[in-house]
């Protein structure tokens, strides 16, 4: 199957401060990407849908100006947390859907915001 | 919009013997219907997916049935291993927004 990388695995960040989390395609071009937020033994969060050029969409109850999402090229998106405070602590997710519309899943970004 | 539901939530099973888990959804617009399993502290991975088109797709131990007019698809995994033992999540496409709508997951444990 398809490939789709991200990065940092993990980090740990002091409240107040902003952390960039890269989601690529690696062997696909994906004019979608998805960005989701886990929580422990719960099921995948759908925060908001990333287009390739154009402004992303986001759920409801997700704040866009928090969260800044960026999809500048067909193979990478990045999500922004700005201004991180300790609720934002969380299992991040990205996926990237193909031509086929099969979506595949990054590895996910560990956030610890003290 | 999409709503899924899963279940079970957890489901313990023999080694050897079958697992089955079920959802259903309310769009009968949808028309993919993919399945992840997650392992603790991985990413979800594709392991069967099924479009509205067919009633049934197998792929050696695990197999998808889809009932448009109950909208209703299931998970059969048989022989189950040890390292089937995961937690499962099912979706369905939800055809305006074109973004999956997962289930709630079904943690499925593997006894020897």
């Amino acid at each position: 199957g398809a490939v789709v990388s991200q990065h940092p695995s993990r980090v740990i960040c002091k409240s107040g401060t902003s952390v960039k989390i890269e989601c690529r395609s690696l062997d696909f071009q994906a004019t979608t990407m998805f960005w989701y937020r886990q929580f422990p033994k719960k099921s995948l969060m759908l925060m908001a849908t990333s287009n390739e050029g154009s402004k992303a969409t986001y759920e409801q109850g997700v704040e866009k100006d928090k969260f800044l999402i960026n999809h500048a090229s067909l193979t990478l998106s990045t999500l922004t947390v700005t201004s991180a405070h300790p609720e934002d602590s969380s299992f991040y997710i990205c996926s990237a859907r193909d031509a086929r519309e099969t979506q595949y899943f990054g590895p996910g970004t560990r956030l610890l915001v003290l | 919009g999409e709503n899924v539901e899963q279940h079970p939530s957890t489901l313990s099973v023999q080694e050897g013997d079958s697992a089955v888990i079920k959802c259903t959804y309310s769009d009968s617009a949808s028309n993919y219907f993919p399945w992840y399993k997650q392992e603790l502290g991985k990413r979800p991975q594709l392991i069967i997916d099924i479009r509205s088109n067919v009633g049934e797709k197998k792929d050696q131990r695990i197999a998808v049935t889809l009932n448009k007019t109950a909208k209703h698809f299931s998970l059969h995994i048989t022989e189950t291993q040890p390292e089937d033992s995961a937690v499962y999540f099912c979706a369905a496409l939800e055809q305006g927004a074109q973004k999956l709508v997962f289930g709630q997951g079904t943690r499925l444990t593997i006894n020897p």
